[in-house]
């Protein structure tokens, strides 16, 4: 089954406690980008990635990190958690190319509280 | 000025009533426009895309873009109660913006029965 796949689907840490949040396609894309959603805001982006070792900042990129060593995986980083990163977080994907492949493919979330 | 502003709602439509949403943009470049459902505490999935000025229908969903009013719709005929969700309209802008995706804060909808 085509998927993208989150870990963990909720965290509560502590604030300056570094912590991961993993992401993997199955899908063979190219593309892939992580997004948070807060109250109001909408989805906003954090970084993407067009392809391994390729990332680049979002919207909203500062106290996050990426790397994309492999194609599958896209992992995104909090060095330091602050309280203000509190948010629902989503790891998406899509292939490469314009019309007709333009859908992306969410994971199935994040909820991470920094307490 | 949001790039992507959508009202927030909740639009309340009874069933079998015609829902219409709207969605304006900022950067007259933008390309590609889609609309997203995401159900409460679920996942967004891409419901419509449109690429050029008029109506786009797909079952009981049609897009509706306007590149000069720089506004983009969503019509909901036949309302289910399974269309309650909250709809988010997503805008692309030039391919040299690096693929950037912007979404809009997104409708709620309800559908009473």
């Amino acid at each position: 089954e085509a998927q993208v796949t989150q870990n963990p689907r909720y965290l509560i840490t502590v604030t300056g406690k570094k912590l991961t949040v993993t992401c993997s396609q199955n899908m063979n894309h190219e593309y892939m980008s992580w997004y948070r959603q807060d109250p109001g805001l909408g989805l906003r982006q954090i970084y993407y990635s067009m392809n391994v070792e390729v990332t680049d900042k979002g919207d909203v990129p500062e106290g996050y990190k990426v790397s994309r060593k492999e194609k599958r995986n896209f992992p995104l980083i909090l060095e330091s958690p602050s309280p203000n990163q509190t948010s629902l977080y989503f790891c998406a994907s899509r292939g490469q190319g314009a019309i007709g492949n333009e859908k992306l493919f969410f994971g199935s979330g994040t909820q991470l509280s920094v307490l | 000025q949001k790039e992507v502003e959508q009202n927030s709602g909740p639009l309340s439509v009874p069933e079998g009533a015609i829902a219409s949403l709207n969605c304006t943009y900022s950067d007259r470049g933008s390309q590609s426009f889609f609309w997203y459902r995401q159900y409460s505490g679920k996942s967004p999935e891409l419901i419509m895309f449109i690429y050029s000025n008029g109506d786009k229908e797909d079952g009981r969903f049609t897009a509706q873009l306007n590149k000069a009013s720089q506004y983009v719709s969503l019509l909901i005929r036949d309302s289910q109660p399974s269309d309650s969700a909250t709809y988010l309209c997503a805008v692309r802008g030039l391919e040299a913006a690096g693929n950037k995706l912007t979404f809009g804060g997104g409708t709620r909808v309800l559908v009473k029965p």
